[in-house]
């Protein structure tokens, strides 16, 4: 089945620090969907990025589907953005079943 | 807009009791998902519903687990006979083929068994 890799599975930042987080699949993916999952549990959808480029405030997201990749940018980063961010991949529209990577834990430290 | 809701949001259950876990999906919203996450795992797909059929169960594990999802009222997961191992956080998801297919999670349950 296809694999989704995240990396890096944990960083630290200061405060007002930029970060790149990543997700490779190892196939071609009909949708892909950035979520943290916030200290309390909770799963936040980011982006829906099946290709392209989005912006959020001071979050945006890059998938480069045929090099089988997306990237996060958080910038400015602040405390509450500690948590797990998962990427996500539906590989069949048919099925519906999202294949999540194992996520990326970030502390930012205040 | 009222979100994916879950309930109960926590739920103990000794072992070898039942365990009912129902998610009502968002409003205008078609499919539901269920998903299981592990204690410091990442979320596993279990079973894709539409109303009154299930799409896609090959997540579920083969015994003791149910899903419905009925042409009234909630989707519900139910585990029957639970054991230790079905300690977890279970979350519910649902989307709209008309918006792409991006899914939009509950709250989650968490489950604990005794």
């Amino acid at each position: 089945g296809i694999q989704v890799e995240q990396s890096p599975p944990d960083l630290i930042l200061q405060e007002g620090a930029n970060s790149t987080l990543r997700c490779n699949f190892s196939d071609s993916v009909n949708n892909l969907q950035w979520f943290h999952q916030n200290p309390w549990g909770q799963l936040i959808n980011l982006f829906y990025i099946p290709s392209g480029t989005k912006q959020n405030g001071r979050l945006s997201a890059t998938t480069v589907a045929t090099e089988r990749y997306s990237l996060l940018y958080i910038s400015s980063s602040q405390t509450t953005d500690s948590g797990v961010y998962f990427c996500a991949v539906l590989y069949s529209s048919n099925t519906g079943k999202l294949i999540f990577g194992q996520g990326t834990t970030l502390q930012v430290k205040p | 807009n009222a979100g994916v809701m879950q309930n109960p949001r926590h739920l103990v259950r000794r072992r070898g009791q039942e365990a009912r876990l129902r998610c009502s999906p968002m409003k205008g919203h078609s499919h539901v998902y269920w998903y299981r996450q592990l204690p410091e795992e990442g979320l596993k797909f279990m079973v894709y519903l539409q109303k009154e059929n299930i799409i896609d169960e090959s997540g579920m594990p083969k015994e003791r687990f149910s899903a419905e999802f009925p042409k009234e009222g909630p989707s519900i997961l139910r585990i029957q006979q639970v054991v230790r191992g079905d300690s977890a956080a279970y979350f519910c998801a649902s989307s709209n083929p008309g918006q792409g297919g991006e899914q939009y999670f509950g709250p989650g349950t968490r489950l604990t068994v005794t």
